[in-house]
């Protein structure tokens, strides 16, 4: 089974820009999240999606993040314009019906 | 109160030891808990799931305490390759699965040889 794929691997931009990362999740998997992992803490939510429809986004940072899911399958999710706070990991997760959570690499994100 | 708490460490153990975690949870609805590892520079790993009843698998051992909120881990006979971090995961409702999963910060295991 290809496991959670997410690209790119390391971004490193400059804050006020933007930057854009993308996920495929687990085939078949209907649940797909996005976490954010700043060094030293836990995964933290961001935005889950259930086919393509946003379950939960209380903790997304509306004014700057953004992510859709248009098809249910592949998802980006957008930061314009970045800050500093915004350097960690974004990781992204898939899951199906009563299963655990299915991680990608993640993308290692530095904003300077 | 945080919503799930755990000892950053880190936690130095010489290789054979047993070693435990503990976390807190501060959500009494919750009704799944979990530990992933999560090695350095990689993606969290599901390492077992935290039944009422304990469960365990070869050298890892968990128990839950509903009562005073907290669940633990136990490292028996420690390797090297368990050097990793360890976090708690508690569902924030009374659902199952992978929905409103809350982490803790992890706490930090270093065996050494």
């Amino acid at each position: 089974e290809a496991g959670v794929a997410q690209s790119p691997r390391y971004k490193i931009i400059e804050k006020r820009q933007s930057v854009a990362f993308w996920c495929n999740p687990i085939s078949g998997h209907a649940t797909l999240y996005w976490y954010q992992q700043i060094l030293g803490q836990g995964p933290k939510l961001l935005i889950q999606f259930q086919n393509n429809g946003v379950v939960d986004d209380s903790q997304l940072p509306k004014d700057r993040f953004s992510a859709e899911r248009l098809k249910g399958v592949d998802s980006t999710l957008k930061i314009q314009p970045a800050k500093l706070e915004d350097s960690a990991v974004y990781l992204c997760a898939s899951s199906t019906v009563n299963s655990p959570l299915h991680f990608g690499n993640g993308t290692r994100l530095t904003v300077t | 109160r945080k919503e799930v708490e755990q000892d950053p460490g880190p936690f130095n153990v010489p290789e054979g030891a047993t070693v435990a975690f503990n976390c807190t949870y501060s959500n009494s609805a919750s009704q799944s808990f979990f530990w992933y590892r999560q090695d350095c520079r990689k993606e969290p790993k599901l390492l077992m799931s935290v039944y009422s009843s304990g469960n365990e698998d070869g050298r890892f051992t968990a128990q839950l305490n509903r009562a005073s909120q907290y669940i633990s881990l136990l490292i028996r006979d420690s390797k090297l390759s368990d050097s990793a971090t360890y976090l708690c995961v508690v569902n924030r409702g009374s659902g199952g699965g992978a929905d409103g999963l809350t982490f803790g910060k992890g706490t930090h295991l270093i065996i050494q040889p």
